[in-house]
């Protein structure tokens, strides 16, 4: 079955400084990953998703991911955060067996001071 | 609609009473997903559709849980003799395409959600 592992539940950072959100998973056929966000009283909101190519990709609001297949990773970066990307970050997957809906990983809050 | 629209966005009802929220998806859109969310805690799928039929419910934890989607747009959650621990977001969402499937048909688009509190 396929998981979905976010190793950071909370992150504090300061404005400026840089983002790595890591992001692992498991799955047994070919691969969709995504990362949607949720801000404060806010709905879940697509930032970025790789479906095949180029495994950096570029989201909203300055955001990547690397896919990187060997590692079962799929990393959100952001090389200089901001206030108002406080808000919750989720590591989604799906693909073309097994659970065909999205698998969610459990989200890392994230907290930029100013 | 121009967005997944979910209803009620508030609902508290007493334990044992019966529930029932409401998805409407995108408009054109094939697919309909179910999510279930507790504090803290990333999404959990219950249920999903394509068109009219109901193609995965694993997610659902028990026969109190039931959907349905019976003209493939509208789709009703239903709770039946809700417990406490029923408490939480039910969130809804829905993809132009098959999930699973690469391209932009795959993106799934999230509702507002619905809160629910069992007392």
């Amino acid at each position: 079955a396929q998981s979905v592992s976010q190793h950071n539940h909370h992150v504090i950072l300061s404005e400026a400084a840089s983002l790595e959100l890591g992001c692992n998973y498991s799955y047994g056929g070919t691969v969709n990953l995504f990362w949607y966000v949720q801000y404060p009283g806010q709905h879940l909101q697509l930032l970025l998703k790789y479906f095949s190519g180029d495994p950096l990709v570029k989201g909203i609001k300055g955001f990547e991911a690397e896919f990187i297949k060997s590692k079962f990773s799929f990393n959100l970066r952001k090389p200089s955060v901001q206030w108002s990307d406080t808000a919750e970050y989720f590591c989604a997957v799906n693909g073309n067996t097994g659970r065909r809906a999205l698998t969610f990983g459990s989200g890392t809050r994230l907290q930029v001071q100013p | 609609g121009a967005g997944v629209s979910q209803s009620p966005r508030y609902k508290v009802t007493k334990r044992g009473q019966d529930v029932a929220l409401r998805c409407d998806p995108i408009s054109g859109h094939v697919s309909l997903y179910w999510y279930r969310q507790a504090l803290g805690q990333g999404p959990e799928f219950l249920t999903y559709f394509n068109y009219e039929a109901q193609q995965d419910k694993s997610g659902l934890p028990n026969d109190r849980f039931s959907a349905e989607r019976p003209e493939g747009s509208i789709s009703t959650l239903t709770i039946q003799r809700t417990e406490q621990r029923d408490s939480a977001m039910y969130r809804c969402a829905s993809s132009l395409g098959l999930p699973g499937t690469g391209g932009a048909g795959n993106t799934i688009y999230f509702g507002e959600g619905s809160w629910l509190t069992v007392v």
